[in-house]
Order: structure tokens, then C-alpha cells, then sequence
């Protein structure tokens, strides 16, 4: 079966720096999406990886390795408006998105 | 970058009506748009997928005579929820592929938060 794992939660402390761990098991692979959702919000698109490495967009990167089904969120000086819940998703072969379950994050001043 | 819009953003029906949800694709033409269903401190869940001028394919388990999904242009598609019930209220969202396409980001509407008393 097709599968994405990554922690239900995690907090961390205003300023520091988080890492979000996906690792995923899917039948294909044509790409890697993160979402940042705030509580009874729609997600909003953070990043998008097809190729190995890390994409650096301002205080966010994601990175991804292929051969190991393992991708990571990570934000920087973190903020307290940062607190959201974070979903990873990755398209399969047939072009259908397979979804975690999202990792709530928790920042604390 | 692509602007997905859906409406409403709230609703409050009585059980056994019928509510209609619109997500249309603003500055983009969208042949493929996708419904999710997310409960409370869950994730996504799809519930099916909307092509323009041809029947939905829904996911497993989604009954098609309860969530009608319509597709009439390329800029519109609309969800029903008929016969509404308690069990049904949920947070719907609906999707689309941006300009991009398939190597692109999915845009998503802002949701529609649906309450059956």
C-alpha cells in the first residue's frame, strides 16, 4: 500500500529552528509538495521537489532524497505565526496526491 | 500565481436539504479540479476528482448519489451534498492544478465549512 509518515507533532522555541521529517513508501513518484495549514484554513502551498537536494525558499527549505523516500521541512527563525500543521503529500505514478497526516507545530516564545 | 475560489465559506443546514458548494479557477482554465473532505484534527481526504465535461471519478467509500460533483466549464466545479445529515459536516476544499500542471503546485480554495443541525 501507499504510505507517508511523518510525527503528529513537534514544538519548538520562537527564533530557533525546526526540522520536519516525510519519509514515504508510494507506487511512483512524480514529485514531493509540503503545505502549511492553519487551523480551520485551507493549506497553502510551501514547496515542490522532483529532483534530489534542497530547494531554499526565504525561511523555509524542504529537501529530498529519492532513493531513500525521505523529505524534510525545514524552517528557520522560527515565529510564533508559524504555528500551523504541516502536510506533506507526494504524487504518485498516476498522477493521484497521497497525503500525510500532517505534523502539528507548536512554537513557544 | 493561479487563484482557486470557493463558496461559500460557511453553511448552516437543516438535516435532509441539500447544499451547494462552487469552487471556480480565477485567472486559470482548470480541466481537472479535486474535492477533499477534512475532519477535525485529521488530514486531507480526497474525495473525488472533477473533469470538465465528463463524470467525476470519485474515490472509494464516496457515495456519488450523495456528493454530486458537476464540471460544467473550465472554470467551474460545484459539489452537492444532498440530503444532507449531521455526519456529514465537515470542512470540503476543493483543488487545482495551476497554470503549470502536472509540474506544478496545486492551488487550493479557501474552503467550505458545512454545519447539519
Amino acid at each position: 500500500g501507499q504510505n507517508i509518515d511523518q510525527p503528529t507533532e513537534m514544538t519548538a522555541t520562537e527564533g530557533a529552528i525546526v526540522q520536519i521529517n516525510c519519509t514515504y513508501q508510494t507506487s511512483g513518484f512524480n514529485g514531493l509538495f509540503w503545505y502549511q495549514q492553519h487551523a480551520g484554513e485551507a493549506p497553502t502551498f510551501l514547496s515542490y521537489n522532483v529532483l534530489d537536494g534542497l530547494e531554499e525558499k526565504g525561511r523555509f527549505s524542504s529537501f529530498l532524497s529519492r532513493s531513500k523516500g525521505y523529505s524534510y521541512l525545514l524552517l528557520k527563525e522560527l515565529q510564533m505565526k508559524d504555528s500551523a500543521s504541516y502536510l506533506c503529500a507526494v504524487r504518485d505514478s498516476n498522477y493521484q496526491l497521497i497525503w500525510g497526516a500532517g505534523t502539528k507545530l507548536i512554537i513557544k516564545p | 500565481g493561479a487563484v482557486v475560489s470557493q463558496h461559500p465559506s460557511r453553511v448552516i443546514c437543516k438535516s435532509g436539504t441539500s447544499v451547494k458548494i462552487e469552487c471556480r479557477s480565477l485567472d486559470f482554465q482548470a480541466t481537472t479540479m479535486f474535492w477533499y473532505r477534512q475532519f477535525p484534527k485529521q488530514s486531507l481526504m480526497l474525495m473525488a476528482t472533477s473533469n470538465e465535461g465528463s463524470k467525476a471519478t470519485y474515490e472509494q467509500g464516496v457515495e456519488k448519489d450523495k456528493f454530486l460533483i458537476n464540471h460544467a466549464s473550465l472554470t467551474l466545479s460545484t459539489l452537492t451534498v444532498t440530503s444532507a445529515h449531521p455526519e456529514d459536516s465537515s470542512f470540503y476544499i476543493c483543488s487545482a492544478f495551476g497554470l503549470a500542471g502536472h509540474t506544478g503546485e496545486l492551488f487550493f480554495g479557501e474552503g467550505s465549512r458545512l454545519t447539519v443541525l
